[in-house]
């Protein structure tokens, strides 16, 4: 069965900090993938998403993410975090041909300290 | 443009008793997706409706179901309720699934079993 993985559960950065969250997917097949964030008592926004072409992304609020397909991984990084970027971080993928669903990781949830 | 709409945003349920969740997706889309978003579990994927029809169930037990109806509004029940049903549900519409569409998140329903 598909599957997605987020390398770390929980993750505390101090401010101006670079950020990494690992994400690893098991497809086959052409993908669609996305990062998502959930702030605390808000409602998942999309960050970002990849289709195809340039494989490294820009999403909102300066993240951005790389897709490597040799290694089936789309992580997400930043070069430096804010106290605002508190929040929960969702890796997402689907099949582009829409024929599963889409597939979330269990999250990252990363704690920013002044 | 409006978002997703799901009602209630809370609800309180007795063990044994039976609930309804009711989602209304941005105008135009045709998919609504259910998701159960619990601690640590990140979402897990429920089931998904595309005109009507359900395109795919994630594996939940048959306590859990669903449909949609022509203007693709989309409803959920759970039946016989047990503690363990204590989450977050999430609601998501798009154009379509795959094929390089995105999923809008409503707020949620949190629903909490005592």
């Amino acid at each position: 069965a598909q599957s997605v993985s987020q390398h770390n559960h929980h993750v505390i950065l101090s401010e101006a900090a670079s950020l990494e969250l690992g994400c690893n997917y098991s497809y086959g097949g052409t993908v669609n993938l996305f990062w998502y964030v959930q702030y605390p008592g808000q409602h998942l926004q999309l960050l970002l998403k990849y289709f195809s072409g340039d494989p490294l992304v820009k999403g909102i609020k300066g993240f951005e993410a790389e897709f490597i397909k040799s290694k089936f991984s789309f992580n997400l990084r930043k070069p430096s975090v804010q106290w605002s970027d508190t929040a929960e971080y969702f890796c997402a993928v689907i099949l582009y041909s829409g024929n599963t669903p889409l597939v979330f990781g269990k999250g990252t949830r990363l704690s920013v300290i002044a | 443009k409006a978002g997703v709409t799901q009602t209630p945003r809370y609800l309180i349920k007795t063990r044994g008793q039976q609930v309804t969740l009711s989602c209304s997706p941005i105008s135009g889309h045709r998919s609504v997706s259910w998701y159960q978003q619990t601690p640590g579990q990140g979402l897990q994927f429920l089931f998904e409706y595309f005109s009507e029809t359900q395109r795919n169930k994630g594996n939940f037990p048959g306590r859990f179901s669903g449909r949609q109806f022509s203007n693709s509004r989309s409803e959920m029940n759970v039946s016989t309720l047990e503690l363990g049903d204590s989450a977050l549900y999430l609601c998501a519409s798009s154009v379509g699934q795959g094929m390089n569409t995105e999923a809008f998140f409503g707020q949620g329903t949190r629903l909490t079993v005592v």
